[in-house]
């Protein structure tokens, strides 16, 4: 059974910093590009990063190029996403989705809440 | 940036109705445009892909059709599991783009 499970999100201050992480299971990790999709309480998907198979194409949305950094581990089957200067607007509940074109597959979301 | 407008917002539908969501977008663009269906604390799941191709597991009352610019979703008879909110999502060139949504409710 195909599984994404995201963690690491919690309450952190405007500036902070945080990593996430996307654990998977169920397929072949090394051969499947991946994604981070937001969605803030009440509102729409927003597409956030993409990586390739290798890691070595990255892209970012314009809303968190420069503060956030996608990354991924084969060997541990692991995506992660470090967010730095974490702003307000930023408090979404975080996706890593399996794709490029589209998304196939989907974890549960972990929830990061940025406020003072 | 090519935008991807969703309509409608919000629709009222009784199960056995047709529904019909539409996402138009701001320019020509490729087929390359996906439909979702996301539930309240669940993980979306992807119902078309390519504007028309069903994905695998999906029932076949969900189809996807494209016109120029305008894209269609079809739920030929709306069932109970089917109230829910779609997105529609478009990619190009390393650039992705999600509808704002559609939620489907009980008429």
């Amino acid at each position: 059974e195909v599984q994404l499970v995201e963690s690491g999100g919690t309450l952190v201050q405007p500036g902070g910093s945080l990593r996430l992480s996307c654990a998977a299971s169920g397929f072949t990790f090394g051969t499947s590009e991946f994604n981070w999709v937001r969605q803030a309480p009440g509102k729409g998907l927003e597409w956030v990063s993409y990586i390739s198979t290798s890691g070595s194409t990255i892209y970012y949305a314009d809303s968190v190029k420069g503060r956030f950094t996608i990354s991924r581990d084969n060997a541990k089957e692991s995506l992660f996403l470090q967010m730095n200067s974490l702003r307000v607007e930023d408090t979404a509940l975080y996706y890593c989705a399996r794709g490029w074109r589209y998304f196939d597959y989907w974890g549960q979301g972990t929830l990061v809440t940025v406020s003072s | 940036d090519i935008q991807m407008t969703q309509s409608p917002s919000t629709l009222s539908a009784s199960v056995g109705d047709r529904v019909t969501i539409t996402c138009r977008a701001s320019q020509s663009i490729s087929s390359w445009l996906a439909w979702y269906q996301e539930k309240p604390g669940k993980a979306p799941k992807l119902l078309i892909y390519k504007a028309s191709s069903l994905e695998s597991g999906v029932p076949s009352r969900f189809s996807g059709s494209a016109s120029g610019t305008e894209f269609t979703l079809t739920i030929s008879s709306l069932q109970p599991d089917d109230f829910a909110t779609y997105y529609c999502q478009h990619y190009s060139s390393y650039s992705w783009t999600f509808g704002q949504g559609t939620k489907v409710e009980i008429k």
